[in-house]
């Protein structure tokens, strides 16, 4: 089945710094990538809409330069947290779909999320 | 318009129960429904979905239920078992464009043994 691989599974940093948090689909290509942010004991929260090779849409509310999205790649899609403050501390999870020729029927695959926690 | 409802917000259920769970939507231009599990810690896993030409899906333990008129969608889940204690998502998606997903609010299933 669709594999998509999310690195790292946990990062502990300090207030000020960065961090980027890779997600890729092992065996199948995906021409749109979806972060999503999740608070304990809540759903699903989309912030942004990462396609491959062009700006990433963010959802409403979601600051596109605190959270940065690169889709360099069919298979690789990157979300950088910038000056992470305490309040970014979250689960981010990413999903991904088959562009392939079946993709019409294809759901879309989660990774196992980062637990982000920021000092 | 977007929202997706879902309901109960938790769930206790024997071991060898029916836990079921609903979910309702408004848009009618939704026409892709899929259940997500999530065990703690990790990410959703997709356990069923349906399209709204079926009303109804059945996969193993696990059944859809699709009432297009009433725009509602439940699943159900046959004989629980502690191992299915998790949280249940249901989401709701247009299968054009850029196939955003929207996402019910959760179920807590606890099953007990």
């Amino acid at each position: 089945g669709a594999v998509v691989s999310q690195h790292p599974s946990w990062v502990i940093c300090k207030s000020g710094t960065s961090v980027k948090i890779e997600c890729r689909s092992l065996d199948f290509q995906a021409t749109t990538m979806f972060w999503y942010r999740q608070f304990p004991k809540q759903s699903l929260m989309l912030m942004a809409t990462s396609n491959e090779g062009s700006k990433a849409t963010y959802e409403q509310g979601v600051e596109k330069d605190k959270f940065l999205i690169n889709h360099a790649s069919l298979t690789l899609s990157t979300l950088t947290v910038t000056s992470a403050h305490p309040e970014d501390s979250s689960f981010y999870i990413c999903s991904a779909r088959d562009a392939g020729p079946s993709s019409y029927n294809s759901p879309l695959h989660f990774g196992n999320g980062t637990r982000l926690t920021v000092t | 318009q977007q929202q997706v409802k879902q309901s109960p917000q938790s769930l206790i259920v024997q071991k060898g129960g029916i836990s079921i769970i609903n979910c309702a939507y408004e848009n009618t231009a939704f026409d892709y429904f899929p259940w997500y599990q999530q065990f703690p810690g990790k990410g959703p896993a997709l356990l069923i979905a349906i399209r709204p030409d079926v009303s109804e899906k059945k996969e193993g333990r696990f059944t859809i239920s699709f009432n297009k008129s009433a725009k509602q969608f439940s699943l159900h889940i046959m004989d629980s078992q502690p191992g299915d204690s998790a949280t249940y998502f249901c989401a709701a998606s247009v299968a054009t464009g850029t196939y955003k997903y929207i996402f019910g609010t959760g179920t807590r299933l606890k099953v007990l043994a």
